[in-house]
């Protein structure tokens, strides 16, 4: 069974900063991909960055980078240059042949 | 182009009453996920189809939950009846499966759920 670990429940940063969320994840999949999604105080789930388990390189889209270390099981989430707009929950999600598992999501503030 | 769409947005209920809430992929999307959301238990999926059809309803948590897709572009969720403990956000998330990327979900809005 697939199953994925956030283990930070709040994270604060200073804005401008860059920060780190942690995820880990446990599979049998050969194959599967790797996301994360942001969830703002209004609630709606915004897909930000993907990483499939056989691309060589670290995905990255705009402020947000994937650090993907496939030994440890790990894709960690950075943002570069945090802004006030960055404050929200986010949610790592694994994905094998069919369906998508979340974490427990890491609450991430970010202080003026 | 048209995201998920959810209905209702807001349910306010009484015990015992039926639940129904409903979702419309995105056009070409051929999976479909129903989720719930909670303080306490975060994001559990609850049942997802592929082609319409149900591929793993393990997460549904009791016989009062159900779920359908009788097309491509509509699915269902029903509760019956519907009890306190229910009370959550449902997503209904869509998504196309491309070879060699497993694909991202497109969300809803969701649909809040209140039963008193």
């Amino acid at each position: 069974a697939q199953k994925i670990t956030q283990t930070q429940p709040g994270m604060f940063v200073q804005e401008k900063e860059a920060v780190t969320l942690d995820c880990t994840y446990d599979t049998s999949d050969p194959s599967y991909g790797l996301f994360w999604y942001k969830q703002p105080s209004s609630g709606e789930m915004i897909f930000l960055i993907y990483q499939g388990s056989y691309d060589q390189q670290n995905a990255t889209e705009g402020r947000y980078s994937l650090n993907f270390q496939k030994a440890r099981k790990s894709a960690n989430l950075v943002i570069s240059a945090s802004q006030l707009g960055d404050s929200a929950m986010y949610f790592c999600a694994m994905r094998g042949f069919n369906d998508m598992r979340f974490g427990a999501g890491t609450r991430l503030t970010v202080k003026p | 182009d048209a995201g998920v769409i959810q209905s209702p947005r807001h349910e306010v209920t009484e015990m015992g009453q039926e639940v129904t809430l409903r979702c419309k992929p995105i056009s070409g999307h051929d999976y479909l996920f129903w989720y719930r959301q909670t303080m306490m238990r975060g994001l559990e999926l609850l049942i997802y189809f592929n082609n319409n059809v149900p591929i793993d309803d393990s997460g549904m948590p009791e016989d009062r939950f159900s779920a359908k897709m009788p097309n491509a572009s509509f699915s269902t969720l029903k509760i019956q009846p519907s009890e306190p403990r229910d009370s959550a956000v449902y997503f209904c998330a869509s998504s196309l499966y491309l070879a060699g990327h497993t694909g991202e979900l497109f969300f809803g809005e969701g649909s809040r759920l209140t039963v008193l």
